[in-house]
Parts: C-alpha cells; structure tokens; sequence
C-alpha cells in the first residue's frame, strides 16, 4: 500500500525568510504524481504545485518549489520569501493515474512577522 | 479554473435526523468525486469514492448504511448522514476528478478539484 509521510507536524519561519517541508513516499509504482496542498484555516485545500514523475525536472510555481529525489522517494516543498499568507496546514499527497488522493499527516506552517 | 462547489458550508442538525450535502462539478464533468472526513488538526480521510452511475465504494471501517453516497449525474454527488450522532459532527469535504485539461494553471488532465468543504454539527 502506498504511504506519504510527513515528520514534521508544525514548522515556523520569518517573514521574507525560506522554509522547506518534509515528505516522503513508498510506492511500488513508477509512473505516479506528487501534489503540495494548502489548507488554510478556511479549510479550503489549494493545490500549491504538481510534480509528475517521469519527469525528472523539480515543478516550481512563482514562490514554491520541489525538491523531487525519486530514488529516495522524497518530495520536500520550499517555499521562498515567506508571506504572512503562507500560513496554512500544508499537505502532501501521492496518486496513481485514475486513482484517489493518499494524504501525509501535515505540516501546520506559521509565518512569523 | 475549474470549480467544485459544496454545500451546505455549515449544518447543525438534531441527533437523530438526516441531513445531506451536495458536492458538484460546476465546469467540468466529473465521473469520479470522492469524499473525505477531517478531524481538527488532523489529514484528510477519505470515506468513499462515488462514481457516475454505479455503487459507491467504501473506505474500510466506513459504514455504508451510515453514509450514503449518491452519485446520479455527471457534476453531481450527495452525502447523506443517516441517523446522525454528535460524533458525526465533524468537516466533510469532497473532490472531483476532471477528466480534461482545464487549460488553466496547475490543471493538466486528470487533475482533482476540492470543494470548500462542509462542517456538520450534530447537537
């Protein structure tokens, strides 16, 4: 069965500063999709960025980024010059094609002025 | 982008009576939509996945009399919490599954989209 690990449950950072949170995997698959969600506390969940993975170039969206090891089945998200509206519990997720969302445990981020 | 829509946002029913959410794909076709329960401070955990047409299939432990999924059309699906107890109040949230590109962003085939999510308190 596929499991996504999270290890760390709360992470903080400055404002303007760079954090990374950790995720790993097992999987028996090779061809599978690697999500970041942001949850806010309006609960609302927010696909932050995607990785595919046969691709073996990390995603990136403006601020954010992966830091994709597929051998090491490790899937890490940075985020770079932190905003006070980064704060969110942020999820990592695993899926097959066609299949549901496997969610990590969470990492609560706070940004601190 | 593509856009999930739930509601009610928040319901507060009486212990013993049903009450039902709806969960629907406002621009796109949605074969597949799942539904998840969150605790607070806790991960999402998915109860069924309801497909277009057909049974829904249950997560192990998640009673399907208690819970039940209607999935008639295709940007439509409903939960129905049957019997309610207060230790079904909890956030329910659900997603569906676009079949196509979005053409927008981060959607790219494939790609599942979340409703806002729904709280149930049952006093």
């Amino acid at each position: 069965a596929q499991t996504v690990t999270q290890s760390q449950p709360e992470m903080s950072v400055q404002e303007a500063e760079t954090v990374t949170l950790s995720c790993t995997y097992d999987t028996s698959e090779s061809d599978y999709y690697l999500f970041w969600y942001k949850q806010p506390p309006s609960r609302q969940m927010i696909l932050v960025i995607r990785q595919e993975a046969y691709k073996q170039q990390n995603a990136t969206e403006n601020r954010f980024s992966v830091n994709f090891q597929k051998a090491a089945k490790s899937f890490s998200l940075k985020i770079s010059d932190s905003q006070l509206g980064d704060a969110a519990m942020y999820f990592c997720a695993y899926r097959i094609s066609g299949s549901r969302l496997t969610f990590g445990e969470g990492t609560q981020l706070t940004v601190n002025p | 982008g593509a856009v999930v829509s739930q509601h009610p946002s928040w319901v507060i029913c009486k212990s013993g009576t049903s009450v039902k959410i709806e969960c629907r794909s406002l621009d796109f076709q949605a074969t597949t939509m799942f539904w998840y329960r969150q605790f607070p401070k806790q991960s999402l955990m998915l109860m069924a996945t309801s497909n277009e047409g057909s049974k829904a299939t249950y997560e192990q432990g998640v009673e399907k009399d208690k819970f039940l999924i209607n999935h008639a059309s295709l940007t439509l699906s409903t939960l129905t919490v049957t019997s309610a107890h207060p230790e079904d109040s909890s956030f329910y949230i659900c997603s569906a599954r676009a079949l196509a590109s979005t053409g927008e962003g981060l959607s790219s085939g494939n790609t599942i989209y979340f409703g806002e999510g729904s709280w149930l308190t049952v006093v």
